[in-house]
């Protein structure tokens, strides 16, 4: 079967770094994205994978290893609106999305 | 560019009737449309994925009868909920891809369709 694992929930400090993992075993791969979801809005894309390595935007940063079956995305300088649930989803080999739970980022002051 | 939008962003309807969402891409053309749902607290659900002119692919477990496709343009999508029940009640979430974007697999996400049935 297809799954993807990423943490249900993680807090962090205004002002600090947080990295969210994410680790995935699907029938193929055609890339990894990662997308920020704000309560009671849709997604909004963030960044998207598909050779590895480091991938920066701004203050956020997506890694990948098609080794390993992982991603991370590096959140810095944290500010309270980065309080959102972050989604991994990858695309398989028939470019369909299967998509991981999300993990709640808290963000305290 | 590449604006999805969908309507209406919010319904209240009562159980038993049908209630239609509209997807439009608005500023390019999508081969492919995806409807979603997303209960409280949970992921994001494929429903079924649409391409322009044929029928659509409906995951395992979506009630193609209950849940209707139409993708009758590259730009427009709809989805009728049919005979609604409190419990389809959720908020409805549709996407498209590019047929042309810089990105293959990206997709675009529509603002969302909050739906309460009564």
């Amino acid at each position: 079967g297809q799954n993807i694992d990423q943490p249900t929930e993680m807090t962090a400090t205004e002002g600090a770094i947080v990295q969210i993992n994410c680790t995935y075993q699907t029938s193929g791969f055609n890339g990894l994205f990662w997308y920020q979801q704000h309560a009671g809005e849709a997604p909004t894309f963030l960044s998207y994978n598909v050779l590895d390595g480091l991938e920066e935007k701004g203050r956020f940063s997506s890694f990948l290893s098609r080794s390993k079956g992982y991603s991370y995305l590096l959140l810095k300088e944290l500010q309270m609106k980065d309080s959102a649930s972050y989604l991994c989803a990858v695309v398989d080999s028939n470019y369909q999305l299967i998509w991981g739970a999300g993990t709640k980022l808290i963000i305290k002051p | 560019g590449a604006v999805v939008s969908q309507h209406p962003s919010r319904v209240i309807c009562k159980s038993g009737t049908s209630v239609k969402i509209e997807c439009r891409s608005l500023d390019f053309q999508a081969t492919t449309m995806f409807w979603y749902r997303q209960f409280p607290k949970q992921s994001l659900m494929l429903m079924a994925t649409s391409n322009e002119g044929s029928k659509a692919t409906y995951e395992q477990g979506v009630e193609k009868d209950k849940f209707l496709i139409n993708h009758a343009s590259l730009t427009l999508s709809t989805l009728t909920v049919t005979s609604a029940h409190p419990e389809d009640s959720s908020f409805y979430i549709c996407s498209a891809r590019d047929r042309e974007g810089a990105s293959y697999n990206e997709q675009f996400f529509g603002p969302g369709t909050r739906l309460t049935v009564l």
